[in-house]
């Protein structure tokens, strides 16, 4: 089955910065990875996702990064602000595995103003 | 788009009670939901796949005598909590997925659950 490894588990960065959380998935057959965004006491919220066929995604100040060769993917947020202090989550999705998502452990992101 | 809403937000129950969480997708119809169970500071659970009209499949490790899930519509699903106990405690998630929207999950609030 899938494996989904993600890092760092905890990121602190000073307003303004940049942030960079990577993961590495196990199974070639995965051919979508979203990434989640949640706030304490809420249910995750998409923030941003890309499919196997494209290599890089932008949507405004996030970005995310696949490289099928080598089986990782990375998320970029620029210019970070307080509001991005979250918990974020990488997901892998194989249809070999029915369709499922298969999450990373988590990234605690602290954004320091 | 895409909103998925759940209730109630918060439980507290007695030991031995039954508690029905609901997820409903509020904006979309989906053949598919999937519930979670979230325990602090760790990641998501995947504890079952509801499809409208057909049983539940379970992961392995969960008891699905203890945990019923019944999806009766494009729009809801619901997951009964039996005879719960204290080591049920914890935050439970669903999620749904688009009826065209292939492999992406919109997740709901999720509901925290405390036996007493």
């Amino acid at each position: 089955g899938e494996n989904v490894e993600q890092h760092p588990s905890t990121l602190s960065v000073q307003e303004g910065d940049s942030a960079v959380i990577k993961c590495t998935y196990s199974d070639s057959a995965s051919n979508y990875f979203p990434w989640y965004k949640q706030e304490l006491g809420k249910g995750p919220q998409l923030i941003i996702d890309i499919r196997s066929n494209v290599g890089e995604k932008k949507d405004q100040r996030i970005a995310v990064t696949l490289n099928k060769t080598a089986k990782h993917f990375s998320l970029h947020i620029t210019e970070t602000q307080p509001e991005d202090s979250a918990v974020y989550f990488c997901a892998a999705v194989s249809r070999e595995y029915g369709n499922k998502l298969v999450f990373g452990a988590g990234t605690i992101l602290r954004v320091k103003s | 788009g895409a909103v998925v809403s759940q209730h109630p937000s918060w439980v507290i129950c007695k030991s031995g009670t039954s508690v029905k969480i609901e997820c409903r997708s509020l904006d979309f119809q989906a053949t598919t939901m999937f519930w979670y169970r979230q325990f602090p500071k760790q990641s998501l659970m995947l504890m079952a796949t509801s499809n409208e009209g057909s049983k539940a499949t379970y992961e392995q490790g969960v008891e699905k005598d203890k945990f019923l899930i019944n999806h009766a519509s494009l729009t809801l699903s619901t997951l009964t909590v039996t005879s719960a106990h204290p080591e049920d405690s914890s935050f439970y998630i669903c999620s749904a997925r688009d009826l065209y929207g292939q492999e992406t999950q919109y997740f709901g609030p999720g509901t925290r659950l405390l036996v007493l």
